[in-house]
Order: C-alpha cells, then structure tokens, then sequence
C-alpha cells in the first residue's frame, strides 16, 4: 500500500519569506510524487512532481520539492512567497492503475 | 496540456432525486477515468475507477448502488448520484489521463443536496 502524510494543517509565514509545506511518504518501490494547489472552489492545479532523476525538482510558480529517500519526504518549498501563493496544498502518491493518492492538506497562509 | 472539463460546475438538487455529473477529456481519450470526493476542507478521497466498456470498480466503503458509474465512450465518463440526501453534498473531481502515467483533474464539481 502507497500513502502520504502531511503534518501540518496550516501553515503560516510572511510575505518574501522563504516556505516549506512538508510532506512524507509510504511505499514499496519506488515513489511516483506530486504537489498539487487548489484555491476555493476550484479544481486541482499541478505544481511539479517527482518521477526519477535528481532530487531537486522545479515546478509552476517559482515552487520546488526536494525529494529525501533516507527521510522518505518530499517537503514543498519556495525561496520567497507571495501573498498569491495562499491556498491549499496537496502532496500525492500515484499508486498502481495511476490511482492518486493524496494527504491531509495543508493550508498556506501568506501574509503581507 | 491535456484538458479534462467537468459538467455541471455546480448543482444543487432536493434531497430524493439523482444528478448526473460529467468527465470529458477534450483532446486524449482515456479508457480508465478516476472519481474523487472532496469533503469540505478535507482531501480527496478516491471513489472508484471509470472503466471504458466495462464496469466501473469501486474503493471499499463507496456505494455502487449509490454512485452509479458509465464510462460511454473514450472520452466521456458519468457520475450519477442517486436518491441523494445532504451527506452527499461534497465537491466531486474527475481525472484522466492519455495513457502515458500522466492525470489531469477536472474542476471539480459542487454538488449541493438540500
């Protein structure tokens, strides 16, 4: 069985201040990772995901995800947010059959 | 990209009757669509898988009597949901995908049972 977590609810931080929305996983094998933001009402919107190849991975919206097998994590980060960037964020696990599995969410807040 | 457009966005409907929901995929056909339920401020919760041409399977705990799957052609799956009461308000999100391990979601539909 595949699965993600998400520690965090919420997640708060101020306007050009770097942020990190964490997510860890679960599964045997290996890993097929994704970020996904949805804003009120809407639907899903891909940010970036990790199939193979380097850790680092560059997404939409200035987003990356650095991908930590030791930790089996695969936090969200960006350099310096925007008060745009508030919304809810999902990490996903696609499992076999290209069923998604996805966490808790975590609500970003940016404040000005 | 890849396009996947749901239809309604919204609806509300009286508690009894059925409403049917639809996942397109504009320029790929898929013979596998997914169905999700979102509960509001919680995640997405996978319903069942959209087989083309044959039944729909179903994630344990989802009704199949209740949520009513057709998969009528490679581009178009439907959501019924049946008899429906006010625990079936949720917001309803399809996904497809061409085939090559990609999935692109719908909007997402707001289903209001009153």
């Amino acid at each position: 069985a595949q699965s993600v977590a998400q520690p965090e609810d919420q997640v708060n931080v101020a306007e050009g201040n770097p942020l990190t929305v964490k997510c860890t996983y679960s599964v045997s094998g290996n890993p097929y990772l994704f970020w996904y933001v949805q804003y009120p009402n809407r639907g899903l919107q891909f940010l970036l995901k990790y199939i193979t190849g380097d850790n680092l991975v560059k997404g939409s919206y200035g987003f990356e995800a650095e991908f930590n097998k030791s930790q089996t994590s695969f936090h969200l980060k960006k350099p310096s947010a925007l008060v745009s960037d508030s919304a809810l964020y999902f990490c996903a696990i696609r499992g076999n059959f290209n069923k998604f599995y996805f966490g808790s969410g975590t609500k970003l807040n940016v404040k000005p | 990209g890849a396009v996947v457009s749901q239809h309604p966005s919204w609806v509300i409907c009286k508690s009894g009757t059925s409403v049917k929901i639809e996942c397109r995929s504009l320029d790929f056909q898929a013979t596998t669509m997914f169905w999700y339920r979102q509960f509001p401020k919680q995640s997405l919760m996978l319903m069942a898988t959209s087989n083309e041409g044959s039944k729909a399977t179903y994630e344990q705990g989802v009704e199949k009597d209740k949520f009513l799957i057709n998969h009528a052609s490679l581009t178009l799956s439907t959501l019924t949901v049946t008899s429906a009461h006010p625990e079936d308000s949720s917001f309803y999100i399809c996904s497809a995908g061409p085939g090559d391990g990609e999935q692109y979601f719908g909007p997402g539909t707001r289903l209001t049972v009153t």
